[in-house]
């Protein structure tokens, strides 16, 4: 069983539409908890980042952190056709190693 | 603020051969990692150095190696290359990874053929 499950999708959505994106994970020593994007011949770039249970918002992008559940989730408000991109869910412990989910592909059609 | 340099952007290599892909951090950043990227497998850790040392190291074989230079500079090797290890690698720096998360340079694609 991989440390980190994601849905590689692809998702496809429409402009305006609110997006949600999940992860699940096995390890409960896991408290740091991030959200990357990648866009084509890129490397991904740090969206979010959580530490333990809870929510953190940041302009359109909401992340949530159930640590019961090991479950976490980003939302994107009002999507627009410049979100189209990977998304990414990362998390690690004690920070020796980090583990990331394998990205679900997200387009948003204008 | 200049971001992550990794070079060269692509490379081409031959079964047996090896390679050696660079990375130049940001200013400041002490830590840097490599990641290997692949479509089946996602982002997979490969090692962290810290200050020269490696701090962290990943479930990778030992012909995968690096090193950091005084100047944060990293350099990654692999030796024997084989067909599997065609794939996209990051390197990625900052001054703390827990607290503050990646930055990622655009990687370098190696395809052995």
């Amino acid at each position: 069983q991989k440390e980190v499950e994601q849905d590689p999708g692809p998702l496809s959505v429409p402009e305006g539409a609110i997006v949600s994106l999940n992860c699940t994970y096995s390890n409960s020593a896991f408290q740091y908890f991030m959200w990357y994007r990648q866009y084509s011949r890129k490397g991904p770039e740090l969206l979010m980042y959580t530490y333990s249970s809870g929510n953190k918002e940041d302009g359109r992008f909401t992340a949530q952190v159930d640590k019961s559940s090991k479950y976490i989730s980003l939302f994107i408000r009002d999507s627009q056709p410049s979100d189209s991109a990977t998304y990414l869910c990362a998390m690690t412990g004690t920070g020796n190693q980090f583990y990331f989910g394998t990205g679900t592909s997200l387009t948003v059609i204008p | 603020k200049a971001g992550v340099t990794q070079t060269p952007r692509y490379l081409i290599k031959t079964r047996g051969q090896q390679v050696t892909l660079s990375c130049s951090p940001i200013s400041g950043h002490r830590s840097v990692s490599w990641y290997q990227q692949t479509p089946g497998q996602g982002l997979q850790f490969l090692f962290e150095y810290f200050s020269e040392t490696q701090r962290n190291k990943g479930n990778f074989p030992g012909r995968f190696s690096g090193r950091q230079f005084s100047n944060s500079r990293s350099e990654m090797n692999v030796s024997t290359l084989e067909l599997g290890d065609s794939a996209l690698y990051l390197c990625a720096s900052s001054l703390d990874p827990v607290f503050y998360g990646y930055t990622f340079g655009s990687g370098t694609r190696l395809t052995v053929v």
